[in-house]
């Protein structure tokens, strides 16, 4: 059972436009994670969110927490080629943390 | 202060063959899980190691195992390797245990391929 879902799995799009990446579950997790991921190396935190209905902004990128902290959400504007990678969500729950399969993105110069 | 290391980087094994990775933590960091990565199955919890102790432990067979010694360094090991078990395989180190509220840092990881 996959406890994370993300959606889209793959995108690509052209440079400067935006996009929203999701990650939904029935579970609710006590905090979420989002990573980025590129080809050959381990995945690097982008941001923590701990409460329901946060948003976090790390320079064009926008976090959300859903209010019942079971779904999340990443927003990207004016994307550019390095944001192109695998970006994964990760819930903690029971002292254990849960991955999602993440969304494969792709930015078209 | 340096990231995590892995060794080897790259390693290439037949079935029933078994194999040992090693993972060192950043510096001061105690707590170190394993993990395994396939495109079909994504991220999956190995298991977790605090301490010289194993706190929590995924769905995997007996088949893997792990420590970790007393200066936070830790080994995965696989015996008798199945096909399946080719994988990208991450270590991440934290300063706390599973559960507290700290930054999880991996690293590059170990490509197995088994033949």
């Amino acid at each position: 059972t996959q406890l994370l879902e993300q959606s889209p799995q793959f995108l690509s799009i052209q440079e400067g436009e935006n996009l929203t990446v999701y990650c939904n579950s029935s579970s609710v997790f006590s905090s979420l994670q989002w990573y980025r991921q590129e080809p050959g190396e381990g995945p690097v935190l982008l941001v923590t969110v701990v409460t329901g209905g946060e948003v976090k902004k790390l320079k064009r990128l926008t976090f959300q927490f859903g209010d019942a902290r079971k779904d999340s959400s990443l927003h990207i504007t004016a994307a550019q080629p390095g944001d192109t990678g695998l970006y994964l969500c990760a819930g903690n729950r029971d002292d254990k943390i849960i991955f999602g399969k993440g969304t494969r993105l792709h930015i078209l110069p | 202060k340096a990231g995590v290391t892995q060794t080897p980087r790259y390693l290439i094994k037949t079935r029933g063959q078994q194999v040992t990775l090693s993972c060192s933590p950043i510096s001061g960091h105690r707590s170190v899980s394993w993990y395994q990565q396939t495109p079909g199955q994504g991220l999956q919890f190995l298991f977790e190691y605090f301490s010289e102790t194993q706190r929590n432990k995924g769905n995997f067979p007996g088949r893997f195992s792990g420590r970790q010694f007393s200066n936070s360094r830790s080994e995965m090991n696989v015996s008798t390797l199945e096909l399946g078990d080719s994988a990208l395989y991450l270590c991440a180190s934290r300063g706390g245990p599973l559960g507290s509220y700290n930054e999880q840092f991996f690293g590059p990881g170990t490509r197995l391929t088994v033949l």
